[in-house]
């Protein structure tokens, strides 16, 4: 079965500090990773995705086969990345379905 | 364009109850996504729609929970019997084509409180 695990529930840090945000995943096959991400009062949208390696926001994450891990990282926190984050994996075959971790609350501290 | 919408953005009903939840994807995306977020949790998979017809409902808890789309557009989730664990967050997503590559837009969901 596939699973994703995001450790921390909460983070915390200050304006211009860096971030990293965990998420682990467990799939035998050869998954696609997300992070999505819902800012206060706002739909989840989708932030990026492994296959793109591009940078959104200043935020990056490499997909690391050999520790199953998707972290989410960016070198400067600002204010406005405030916001609940959520590492997702959907399978390469067949069903179309994300399945999500339990999220975790960033908080950038001014 | 607009994006995905739901309708009722809040919905409180007594246990027993049936209810009925209704998702509007973005024009001309023909697979359709219901996932159920509770209190603390990410979003998990109910069900999906490629067209008119369910591709994949493994997700759905039992069998009071059942989900139609019978134009390939509107999609409604109904849950008979309700009972005080269905409360949740019920988010609806539509992609293009249900492709591999496909993007998932979310609407805002609609908040279900079971009394």
């Amino acid at each position: 079965a596939q699973r994703v695990t995001q450790p921390e529930k909460l983070l915390s840090v200050f304006k211009g500090a860096p971030v990293e945000l965990k998420c682990n995943y467990s799939y035998s096959g050869s998954p696609e990773l997300f992070w999505y991400v819902q800012y206060s009062r706002q739909r989840l949208q989708l932030l990026l995705r492994h296959i793109s390696r591009e940078s959104i926001k200043g935020f990056t994450a490499d997909l690391n086969k050999g520790e199953t891990s998707f972290h989410l990282k960016k070198p400067f926190a600002q204010e406005e990345d405030s916001a609940m984050y959520y590492c997702a994996l959907k399978v390469r075959q067949g069903a179309q379905k994300l399945v999500f971790g339990q999220g975790t609350r960033l908080t950038i501290n001014p | 364009g607009a994006g995905v919408s739901q309708t009722p953005s809040n919905k409180v009903t007594e246990k027993g109850k049936y209810v009925e939840l209704r998702c509007d994807p973005i024009s001309g995306h023909t697979a359709l996504y219901w996932y159920r977020q509770s209190l603390g949790q990410g979003p998990e998979f109910l069900i999906y729609f490629q067209g008119t017809g369910a591709a994949d409902d493994s997700g759905l808890p039992n069998d009071r929970f059942f989900a139609v789309r019978p134009e390939g557009s509107v999609s409604t989730l109904k849950i008979q019997r309700t009972e005080r664990g269905d409360s949740a967050v019920y988010l609806c997503a539509s992609s293009l084509e249900g492709v591999a590559k496909d993007t998932q837009y979310f609407g805002p969901g609609t908040r279900l409180t079971v009394l």
